[in-house]
């Protein structure tokens, strides 16, 4: 069985300022985890993904994402927010072998002030 | 090359009418999924297919609802009795095996 929580539904920060978007996963095995960006009328975008490589993954716009197993945790960060950031932001956790539908978490809604 | 496309992009139908729409997944790719997204919430799992498997079907929220994948190629989502409940964006994506899934713009539904 696998889930994932996203601990903010909103997020709230000045252009210019850090970017923390939070996602815990449960997952048996060890998973695939992922970050997708949806922006308004907007189909998903993967921003990024882990796939047992490197801890720390790099993905577009300046985002990043670092697994950590013991903390079961996959957040998201950017040290700098744009305008163009404002988007709802999707972690998605998924086991391994090709049989396994991926498991949504419910969004984070980041919004940008100028 | 070309991406997830869907069509229609929007969808107005009458209460009790049927609508199906369609989804061509990026060439080559095995697994195809289909997910519902009601206004301001996130994505809801309807029905995978992978390759020549039986497809997972337990997303589906009523016997209204099937879909239907020709080999490894197009897929249509049917809905029969449309309900105003069914009123969303309807997402499709692809992917190869496991790896990363490709979505599509999506398809706006609205049943009067």
């Amino acid at each position: 069985a696998q889930s994932v929580t996203q601990l903010d539904s909103h997020v709230s920060v000045s252009e210019g300022t850090p970017v923390l978007l939070r996602c815990n996963y449960s997952s048996s095995y060890s998973p695939s985890l992922f970050w997708y960006v949806q922006h308004p009328n907007k189909g998903l975008q993967l921003l990024l993904k882990y796939t047992s490589a490197a801890t720390l993954v790099k993905g577009i716009n300046g985002f990043e994402a670092e697994f950590k197993k013991s903390e079961t945790s996959f957040h998201l960060t950017k040290p700098s927010a744009h305008m163009s950031d404002a988007a709802e932001y999707f972690c998605v956790v998924r086991g391994p072998g090709g049989s396994y539908i991926p498991t949504f978490g419910r969004g984070t809604s980041l919004i940008v002030h100028p | 090359g070309a991406g997830v496309s869907q069509s229609p992009s929007n969808k107005v139908t009458e209460k009790g009418k049927d609508v199906e729409l369609r989804c061509d997944p990026i060439s080559g790719h095995t697994a195809l999924y289909w997910y519902r997204q009601r206004l301001g919430q996130g994505l809801e799992f309807l029905i995978y297919f992978q390759g020549n498997s039986a497809p997972d079907k337990s997303g589906l929220p009523s016997d209204r609802f099937s879909a239907e994948r020709t080999g490894e190629s197009v897929s249509t989502l049917t809905i029969q009795r449309t309900q105003q409940e069914d009123s969303a964006v309807y997402l499709c994506a692809s992917s190869f095996l496991a790896h990363e899934q490709f979505f599509g713009p999506g398809t706006r539904l609205t049943v009067l």
